[in-house]
C-alpha cells in the first residue's frame, strides 16, 4: 500500500461545483501540505498543515480550504471551482527533526488531475 | 523568505555525455535540500537529499549533488546520460517553516 494515497486520481467537473481532493498517509508524519502543478510553475504551496490544529496558508491559497480531520487525513475544498483550477494536485508530508535539524523525508502522493470544464 | 532558483528551463544533453541540472537556494535557517524527478504522466520520486551530512551526496540512478553553502548552491550532476533520464527534475528546499519547489528542468536526452 502507498504511503500517501490520493483521492479521486482524476476528476473532472463543471464551473461552479464544489469538490473535495482527499489524502491519507500511513507515514504518521505530522506536516501534510497540498500543492498544485501546472506547466512551467512547478508546484505552488496551496495550504500546509503541521498538526490538527495547525492549519496555514500558502501563496496561492485563495479559492481554497483545507480540514485536518486527524493526523493521517488532510482534505483539500475547492468551494465552486473555475476553470483556472485546472491542474495536477499532490499531497505531500513530512517530518522534521528538532533535535538535528532539518527534514528527513519528503513523502508525495500520486497525484489528483483535476479538470474543470 | 525561502526560495529556490533553478537556473535553467530546459537543457539538452547527448546519451553518455555529463548531466549538470543547476540549483541555487535562499533560507533563513539551514535547510534540508532534495532532487525529485517526474517522469511523463507520473508523479514524483526521490532521487537524493542533503540533511546536514556529507555535503556531497549520492543518489538513486547515478546521480549526485554537492551541497555548497558558501555559494547556496545544490547542483545535480550525473557522469553520463542515459535515455531515460528525459524527464523534469526539481530542486526542493525544506526549512521549519516550510518546503518551496524550484519551477523545474526539463532534461532532453539525444540518442
Amino acid at each position: 500500500d502507498a504511503d500517501v494515497t490520493q483521492t479521486p486520481r482524476n476528476r473532472i467537473t463543471k464551473t461552479g461545483k464544489r469538490i473535495m481532493l482527499e489524502c491519507s498517509q500511513t507515514k504518521g508524519h505530522d506536516r501534510m501540505y497540498w500543492y498544485r502543478q501546472d506547466p512551467g510553475l512547478g508546484l505552488r504551496l496551496i495550504y500546509y498543515s503541521f498538526d490538527v490544529k495547525d492549519i496555514n496558508k500558502g501563496e496561492i491559497s485563495d479559492g481554497y480550504s483545507v480540514s485536518r480531520q486527524a493526523q493521517a487525513k488532510f482534505s483539500l475544498s475547492l468551494e465552486s471551482a473555475i476553470p483556472n483550477q485546472t491542474a495536477l494536485y499532490f499531497c505531500a508530508t513530512s517530518d522534521f527533526l528538532t533535535g538535528t535539524g532539518g527534514y528527513s523525508s519528503l513523502h508525495f502522493g500520486n497525484g489528483t488531475r483535476l479538470t474543470v470544464t | 523568505a525561502q526560495s529556490v532558483t533553478q537556473l535553467d528551463s530546459h537543457v539538452s544533453v547527448s546519451e553518455g555525455t555529463p548531466v549538470l541540472l543547476r540549483c541555487n537556494y535562499s533560507s533563513s535557517y539551514s535547510p534540508s535540500l532534495f532532487w525529485y524527478v517526474q517522469h511523463p504522466n507520473k508523479g514524483l520520486q526521490l532521487l537524493l537529499k542533503y540533511t546536514s551530512a556529507a555535503t556531497l551526496v549520492k543518489g538513486i540512478n547515478g546521480f549526485e549533488a554537492e551541497f555548497k553553502k558558501s555559494e547556496t548552491s545544490f547542483h545535480l550532476t550525473k557522469p553520463s546520460a542515459h535515455m531515460s533520464d528525459a524527464a523534469e527534475y526539481f530542486c526542493v528546499v525544506g526549512s521549519y517553516q516550510k518546503v518551496t519547489f524550484g519551477t523545474g528542468t526539463k532534461l532532453q536526452v539525444i540518442p
